[in-house]
């Protein structure tokens, strides 16, 4: 019973492709998020979404565009790959956004490979 | 968002108590500290935090200063699972929900 799942685990693409990432989770909760973890290990966070309205949205490159069909999903879509965009993205969901008590769930991690 | 600032690697013998430092001096009232560790090839988990109490649960104990300005998060027997990268972090009551990482400590759990 995976709490947050996503798909695929591994995506190897060319430049200038378009791809997209799955999330789901079925812990009943609000709230999502997409990070970013870059090849130093650094992770940081790109959207949030609560009830399926987006409530972070940092300083991303708009070639990425998340979407949020229901409160249990959150997709990640990306236009134009670039080399840069090669990473692990991370989804992660909580109960309510801003609760400094709520932990946040994260799923496994979805490798992306551009070349 | 206040900083925090940890060892980049400690090393520890399996069944060994293991003390994680974390130093957080510009912390504000609101401010809580949470700790979250990312196990090779997985996502981070969450682990503990605290606001001033000392906190206990299954996984580890938080040890607060009083003052606020650092902490230490201990693991009472290490094993070769707890082996992974350990964030401090502080989360601002007033502030949205991101969870903002720093480099964290590479924990090495050796047998």
């Amino acid at each position: 019973d995976t709490a947050v799942s996503q798909t695929p685990k591994y995506l190897v693409t060319q430049m200038g492709n378009d791809k997209s990432i799955k999330c789901e989770q079925n812990l009943g909760h609000d709230t999502m998020y997409w990070y970013k973890q870059d090849s130093k290990k650094f992770l940081k966070i790109m959207f949030s979404y609560n009830n399926k309205e987006l409530i972070i949205n940092e300083t991303v490159p708009n070639r990425f565009s998340p979407k949020s069909p229901d409160k249990a999903h959150l997709n990640l879509h990306i236009n134009s790959l670039e080399l840069g965009d090669s990473a692990v993205y991370f989804c992660a969901s909580s109960q309510v956004p801003s609760r400094t008590r709520e932990t946040q769930y994260f799923g496994p991690g979805t490798r992306l490979l551009v070349l | 968002d206040a900083k925090t600032t940890q060892p980049n690697s400690m090393e520890s013998n399996e069944e060994e108590p293991v003390h994680l430092p974390c130093n957080h001096s510009t912390i504000s009232g609101t401010d809580y500290i949470h700790w979250y560790r990312q196990l090779p090839s997985q996502g981070p988990e969450y682990v503990i935090h605290g606001l001033t109490s000392n906190v206990n649960n299954r996984m580890a104990s938080l040890a607060i200063a009083e003052d606020r300005k650092s902490s230490t998060l201990i693991l009472h027997r290490a094993t070769l699972r707890d082996a992974a990268v350990y964030y401090c972090i502080l989360r601002d009551d007033l502030d949205t929900d991101k969870l903002i990482f720093g480099t964290g400590t590479r924990l090495q759990v050796f047998p």
